[in-house]
């Protein structure tokens, strides 16, 4: 199983500028979560998703966006992208809040 | 909403000694308290986890305890290695409508670093 897997990696955007950071899991999970971590601090959580259909609102969701089509597939839209969102961003999966969650590599996005 | 305050923010120990990162939560309603360990450019792994029909749990040397009545919780780290050097989160459920947990809120981390 590859876990829980982020694209891209790395990336810059110009403020205003939009893009869409891809998560994807291949172990069947119905939750799926958005954090962003911040330099030196810890995980809020941006968005969830119980299951295909379904998401919800975190701590930090203004200027993200979220779907989930698919049970495999969550994605993070950022749209009119400002400075503050400059951030190292983390897909999760789990069974269920009360269990394990995986983590995927993350992606590092700076606004300038 | 649910708040959780990690003690200390960091924390420098002697190899083969111990240490003791402490937690406090808001929700009494909380019942599941994991752990996590973040190395330098990592993702976020679990190392342990507690539910609120347990007052301790160990594996190796790591082990976690819970007191409910003082909404606190702590890692314990014995024997520390210079591999145990990492960012530590700890973590608490908070209950949605309906009554079931469906995210958790992390504390902010603590630095531990291990000097040989």
């Amino acid at each position: 199983n590859a876990g829980v897997t982020q694209t891209p990696k790395f990336r810059i955007l110009k403020i205003g500028q939009s893009m869409t950071l891809q998560c994807a899991q291949d172990m069947n999970h119905n939750y799926m979560y958005w954090y962003r971590q911040d330099p030196g601090m810890g995980l809020k959580l941006i968005y969830y998703s119980v299951g295909a259909g379904i998401t919800d609102k975190g701590e930090v969701p203004n200027g993200y966006n979220v779907s989930r089509s698919t049970t495999e597939d969550f994605p993070l839209r950022l749209e009119l992208a400002a400075p503050s969102q400059t951030s190292v961003y983390f897909c999760a999966s789990g069974i269920g809040v009360s269990y394990e969650q995986y983590f995927g590599p993350g992606t590092r996005l700076t606004v300038t | 909403g649910e708040n959780v305050e990690q003690h200390p923010s960091t924390l420098s120990v002697q190899e083969g000694d111990s240490a003791v990162i402490k937690c406090t939560y808001s929700d009494s309603a909380s019942n599941y308290f994991p752990w996590y360990k973040q190395e330098l450019g990592k993702r976020p792994q679990l190392i342990i986890d507690i539910r609120s029909n347990v007052g301790e749990k160990k594996d190796q040397r790591i082990a976690v305890t819970l007191n409910k009545t003082a909404k606190h919780f702590s890692l314990h780290i014995t024997e520390t290695q210079p591999e145990d050097s990492a960012v530590y989160f700890c973590a608490a459920s908070i209950m949605g409508n309906g009554g079931s947990a469906r995210q958790l809120t992390f504390g902010s981390g603590t630095q531990l670093t291990v000097l040989p």
